[in-house]
């Protein structure tokens, strides 16, 4: 039920992009994106509920194929803030809505 | 913004002792809340759905008489550690769906650090 997400950790340097990926071998019915800093809670990114939904926010986006049951994040011209652990949070078709099952974590640290 | 608020942020026990943490929804009405609990490093392992006004329904593996909820109101769920031991000690988390402006959204409480002695 958990979902498999890679790469492990990504190490950037301010302006490079980066890309994260999310699978599950489950039907899902959304997929849920969050950040989180040491020692705080996980904040929302995003959600995507639609097969071939793409969303966006400033510099961050993501993808969902509902099909292949994979959502990819997306980092674009990154900044030192965008450091952190990112989540992907799978809530399968069927289950009760908001129950989710999160991936081990990509940690991402960007460099100056 | 939504908000749900955890209380207490930290606590600390000695062993044999219960440890009850507070989730509430601020501003919105939350039928349904989970409580998660993360290991240093590692990711988030949903514990239990918590339904207001019924019984929580708890993952596999998680002992239902160890991690006493109650969700007695549409606001507040409330989660037990009965007898913690240092095993115990992580940091728990507790969420609840809402729809903003016409989206579905998942907010988060701070956390509660909880370390058994």
């Amino acid at each position: 039920q958990q979902p498999v997400q890679s790469p492990q950790a990504v190490i950037l340097r301010e302006g490079e992009d980066a890309v994260i990926n999310c699978s599950s071998s489950k039907a899902l019915y959304s997929v849920h994106w969050y950040r989180q800093k040491h020692g705080e809670a996980p904040v929302f990114l995003m959600i995507l509920l639609k097969g071939g939904e793409q969303k966006g926010h400033e510099k961050i986006s993501a993808s969902f194929n509902e099909k292949k049951q994979q959502s990819s994040l997306y980092l674009t011209a990154s900044q030192l803030s965008y450091s952190g652990t990112y989540f992907c949070g799978t809530e399968d078709r069927g289950s009760t809505l908001g129950r989710l099952y999160f991936g081990r974590g990509t940690q991402l640290t960007v460099w100056p | 913004g939504a908000v749900v608020s955890q209380h207490p942020s930290r606590v600390i026990c000695k062993s044999g002792t219960s440890v009850k943490i507070e989730c509430r929804s601020l501003d919105f009405q939350a039928t349904t809340m989970f409580w998660y609990r993360q290991f240093p490093k590692q990711s988030l392992m949903l514990m239990a759905t918590s339904n207001e006004g019924s019984k929580a329904t708890y993952e596999q593996g998680v002992e239902k008489d160890k991690f006493l909820i109650n969700h007695a109101s549409l606001t507040l769920s409330t989660l037990t550690v009965t007898s913690a031991h240092p095993e115990d000690s992580s940091f728990y988390i507790c969420s609840a769906p809402s729809r903003d402006r016409g989206r579905d959204t998942q907010y988060f409480g701070p956390g509660t650090r909880l370390t058994v002695l």
